[in-house]
C-alpha cells in the first residue's frame, strides 16, 4: 500500500524568506501524481501545485516550486518570498495513475513571522 | 475555477438524530465524489468514494449504515449521519473530481458537525 510521510509537524519562516517542506512517499507504481495542498485557518483545501511522475521537470507555480526526486521518492515544496498569507497546514498527497483516491500525509503547519 | 459547495457549513444536532450534509459541484459535472473526515490538527481521513448512480465504496472501518452516502446526480452527493453520537462530532469535507487523467480533486469548504 502507498504511504505518504511528512516528517516536519511544524515549520516557521520569516516573511520574505524561503522555506522547504519535506515529503516522502512509498509506492511500487511507476506512474502517479503528487500534490501539495494548503489548508488555511478557514479549512478550505487549496491545491498549491501538482507533479506528474512521468515528467522529469519540477513543477513551479509562481513562488511555489517542488523538488521531485523519483528515485528517492521525495517531493519537497519550496516557498520563496514567504508571505503572511502562506501560514497554513500543508498536506502532501499521492494519487495512483489508475485511481482517483488521494493519500494524504499528516501535514506540516507553517507559521510565517513578520 | 471549479467550485464545490457544502451545506450546511455548521450544524448542531442532538444525540440519536440524523443529519444530512450536501455537497454540490457548481460549475462542472463530477463523476466521482469523496467524503473525508478531519479531526482537529489531523489529516484528512477518506471515508468513502461515490460515483453517480452507483453505491458508495467505503473505506475499511467506516460504518456503512451510520454514514449513508447518496450520489444522485453528477452535481450532488449527500452524506447522512444516522443516529448521531457525540463521537461523530467532527469536520466533514467533500471533494469532487472528473475521473481519469491528472485531474485534481476540488474540495468543498467543509461542514462542522457537533452532536450534543
Amino acid at each position: 500500500a502507498q504511504t505518504v510521510t511528512q516528517s516536519q509537524p511544524e515549520m516557521s519562516v520569516q516573511e520574505a524568506e524561503t522555506v522547504t517542506l519535506s515529503c516522502t512517499y512509498d509506492t511500487s507504481e511507476s506512474d502517479y501524481y503528487l500534490f501539495w495542498y494548503k489548508q488555511p485557518p478557514s479549512r478550505q483545501m487549496i491545491l498549491v501545485i501538482r507533479q506528474e511522475a512521468y515528467k522529469q521537470q519540477n513543477a513551479t507555480e509562481n513562488r511555489f516550486s517542488v523538488n521531485f526526486q523519483k528515485a528517492a521518492k521525495s517531493f519537497s515544496l519550496k516557498i520563496s518570498d514567504s508571505q503572511l498569507g502562506d501560514a497554513a497546514m500543508y498536506f502532501c498527497a499521492y494519487r495512483g495513475y489508475n485511481t482517483d483516491k488521494l493519500i494524504f500525509g499528516t501535514g506540516t503547519r507553517l507559521q510565517v513571522f513578520p | 475555477g471549479a467550485v464545490v459547495s457544502q451545506h450546511p457549513s455548521w450544524v448542531i444536532c442532538k444525540s440519536g438524530t440524523s443529519v444530512k450534509i450536501e455537497c454540490r459541484s457548481l460549475d462542472f459535472q463530477a463523476t466521482t465524489m469523496f467524503w473525508y473526515r478531519q479531526f482537529p490538527k489531523q489529516s484528512l481521513m477518506l471515508m468513502a468514494t461515490s460515483n453517480e448512480g452507483s453505491k458508495a465504496t467505503y473505506e475499511q472501518g467506516v460504518e456503512k449504515d451510520k454514514f449513508l452516502i447518496n450520489h444522485a446526480s453528477l452535481t450532488l452527493s449527500t452524506l447522512t449521519v444516522t443516529s448521531a453520537h457525540p463521537e461523530d462530532s467532527s469536520f466533514y469535507i467533500c471533494s469532487a473530481s472528473v475521473s481519469g487523467g491528472p485531474y485534481e480533486q476540488y474540495f468543498g469548504p467543509g461542514t462542522r458537525l457537533t452532536v450534543t
